[in-house]
């Protein structure tokens, strides 16, 4: 059971225009998200997060956006540019006693075309 | 670079072998996970450990095992292996600490299992 999916593979976006990424998960104990960006032959990085108590988070060309009620973030990146290419993961993460992992989604490939 | 150090690289073993993957965390990091991502896959949480001992455990095979060494530094064992365990396998540290969750990921070990 995919607790958190990215229903878009890829997204392929003229340069300097919007591209929107989304999100949706469905157990109500996660409380804090994040966006990693993945180049080919790299691991993971960390890209912008949000915590449950809001619903924006915005840092430069970034803004996460967070629906609680709907179960749904989305990561806009404005303007785009060519060098935003990679794939980008979404990951939702709840403190428990268990620890703090990150349960990730399948990934969208963005590909921003000059 | 995220200061999080896989070794080796690349790897390629046959079938029925054992392999270990080593991990060392950033400086100061207690904790550490492990994530397999297999061919157009996203990341699948495998297993956390936190200062020496295992925190959370994921959707990880009994043929695979892990331990963190008291100077943190983390090993990921794999045996009997099987054509199907080929794939990348990250590593990530991060520090456990309220809501600050974010993982740095190293740039990962291919196992190809031929």
């Amino acid at each position: 059971d995919q607790q958190v999916k990215q229903n878009s593979p890829s997204l392929s976006v003229q340069e300097g225009r919007i591209s929107i990424l989304n999100c949706d998960y469905t157990n109500s104990m996660f409380d804090y998200f994040l966006w990693y960006k993945k180049y080919p032959a790299e691991g993971p990085t960390f890209l912008i997060s949000i915590s449950s108590i809001k619903d924006k988070n915005e840092d430069g060309r970034f803004t996460v956006f967070l629906n609680k009620s709907a179960k749904h973030l989305s990561l806009h990146i404005v303007p785009s540019q060519p060098g935003d290419s990679a794939v980008y993961f979404c990951a939702a993460s709840s403190y428990n006693n268990a620890g703090n992992m990150l349960t990730f989604g399948g990934g969208t490939r963005l590909m921003v075309k000059p | 670079d995220s200061g999080v150090t896989q070794t080796p690289k690349h790897l390629i073993t046959a079938t029925g072998q054992r392999v270990t993957l080593r991990c060392s965390p950033r400086s100061g990091d207690l904790s550490v996970y492990w994530y397999q991502q297999s061919l157009d896959q996203g990341l699948q949480f495998l297993i956390q450990y936190y200062n020496g001992e295992e925190r959370a455990k994921g959707n990880i095979l009994e043929r695979f095992s892990a331990q963190q060494f008291p100077d943190l530094h983390s090993e990921l064992n794999l045996s009997s292996l099987e054509l199907g365990d080929s794939a990348l396998y990250f590593c990530a540290s991060s520090v456990v600490e309220g809501m600050n969750t974010e993982a740095f990921f190293g740039q990962g070990t291919r196992l190809t299992v031929v």
